[in-house]
């Protein structure tokens, strides 16, 4: 069975300052990897996703995730956090067989000081 | 385009009814999946329809049933209601396949189980 761990599940940052959100996965052989955000009362969005190939992935509002194999990782990094990125972040996971059957991690909770 | 539409917003219910919640995938979409997400956590697989049929399920009890229909919509429904089953419930869309396609969330419908 596959899981995830994200490791804080609120993290606060100054705007402005590196945003790092770290994400655990334990599964028999890698998995496909997301990460999504939620907004207060909207449903999840997807940022980006690693399925193969270069395992530094680019996402959309100027997030980034790398692939550490042998870490068992898929931290998301954005280099300046802006107001604007305060949200719910959900690591996720999904075999390759079933590619849209997702587990979720708990979640982190991103806070962002003026 | 709508995206992924749900239907209600918000349902109260007491312990022992019966709910249905509806789902309207986005448009070219064939696939949907539902996801049960308790407050302060992350959503959890319940089961994904392709071709009006169950394809995958996670681990709910059979409590929870659900139904697609020839244009692809989707009913979740769950019976005899627990405190417990009070949650955000959200219906992704996605393409058929095994694919790590995007699935598209929709806002939710919101369950209070009194």
């Amino acid at each position: 069975a596959q899981s995830v761990t994200q490791l804080g599940s609120h993290v606060s940052v100054s705007e402005g300052a590196l945003v790092l959100l770290r994400c655990n996965y334990s599964s028999s052989v890698p998995p496909y990897l997301f990460w999504y955000v939620q907004y207060p009362n909207q449903g999840l969005q997807l940022l980006l996703k690693y399925t193969t190939g270069a395992t530094l992935v680019k996402g959309i509002n100027g997030f980034e995730a790398e692939f550490k194999k042998s870490e068992t990782s898929f931290h998301l990094t954005k280099p300046s956090a802006h107001m604007s990125d305060a949200a719910e972040y959900f690591c996720a996971v999904a075999p390759h067989n079933a590619g849209n059957m997702l587990t979720f991690g708990g979640g982190t909770r991103l806070m962002v000081k003026p | 385009d709508a995206g992924v539409t749900q239907s209600p917003t918000h349902l109260i219910k007491t312990r022992g009814q019966q709910v249905t919640l509806r789902c309207s995938p986005k448009s070219g979409h064939d696939t949907v999946s539902w996801y049960q997400q308790a407050l302060g956590q992350g959503p959890q697989f319940i089961f994904q329809y392709y071709e009006e049929e169950e394809r995958q399920r996670g681990n709910f009890p059979d409590r929870f049933s659900g139904h697609q229909f020839p244009n692809y919509s989707s009913e979740l429904n769950v019976n005899a209601l627990l405190l417990g089953d009070s949650a955000l419930y959200l219906c992704a869309s996605s393409l058929g396949g095994t694919g790590a396609y995007e699935q598209y969330f929709g806002p939710g419908t919101r369950l209070t189980v009194t």
